[in-house]
């Protein structure tokens, strides 16, 4: 199995701070890498796919980045509305495995 | 506007099976190049990968749960099923139903959730 982790468990920011969270692949994943966004009692929502690649929808604010085993999700200026639990996601194998889960909080 | 919504019972006895259904709407379950998945959430806890099957009914599973996953489509309903034996409390989670992309899998959108209790 890939195991996924994130870095940091999480994070206290405060509204226009630029947050940057860390996920790692135990193995090469090129750049089949989703990110979500989840806040309490709620679905997570789609916010990056392939690594890279903006969800219509989704503010711009929000950016991925890495391919192979390091990827990065950056939120460039953190609303009010972001306060939230991010996963990563991998589909490079048929198991698809997630990240534990970076909280991000005030 | 595709929307999923998951149903089923809410409560489960230990050793019984969990049966739930994803009703699909604003879409039709047989469009090409989409996969229908399920996914598990235990409370306070993180996201897990249930399986997923294409309207043909080539199914994935994970493999930690194999062989006690079915799941199954009804494309005359537009929708699909999990079907998770021999529970125990362990199972207890938040069940969601969420449309995969067949090329970058990822999910989207999802179902509200329905949370699945585990409990004589």
């Amino acid at each position: 199995d890939i195991q996924m982790t994130q870095s940091p468990s999480s994070l206290s920011a405060s509204v226009g701070d630029r947050v940057t969270i860390t996920c790692r692949a135990s193995q090469t994943i090129k750049s089949y890498l989703t990110w979500y966004q989840q806040k309490p009692g709620k679905a997570p929502k789609l916010l990056i796919y392939a690594a890279s690649s903006l969800q219509s929808g989704v503010p711009s604010r929000f950016s991925g980045s890495g391919s192979g085993t390091d990827f990065t999700l950056t939120i460039s200026s953190l609303q009010p509305e972001d306060f939230a639990t991010y996963y990563c996601q991998q589909s490079y194998s048929t198991l698809f495995t997630f990240g534990p889960g970076t909280k991000v909080d005030i | 506007q595709l929307q999923l919504q998951e149903s089923g019972p809410g409560l489960v006895k230990p050793s019984e099976t969990l049966s739930l259904t994803c009703t699909v709407s604003g879409g039709s379950i047989t469009n090409r190049g989409y996969y229908w998945g399920w996914i598990r959430q235990p409370p306070g806890k993180g996201l897990e990968w249930i399986g997923n099957i294409y309207y043909s009914g080539s199914t994935s599973y994970n493999p930690s749960l194999k062989s006690r996953v079915t799941i199954s489509v009804d494309t005359s309903k537009n929708q699909f099923s999990l079907k998770l034996s021999s529970v125990t409390a362990a199972d207890t989670a938040v069940y969601y139903c969420a449309r995969q992309g067949d090329y970058w899998k990822s999910s989207d959108p999802w179902g509200q959730g329905t949370l699945v209790t585990v409990s004589s």
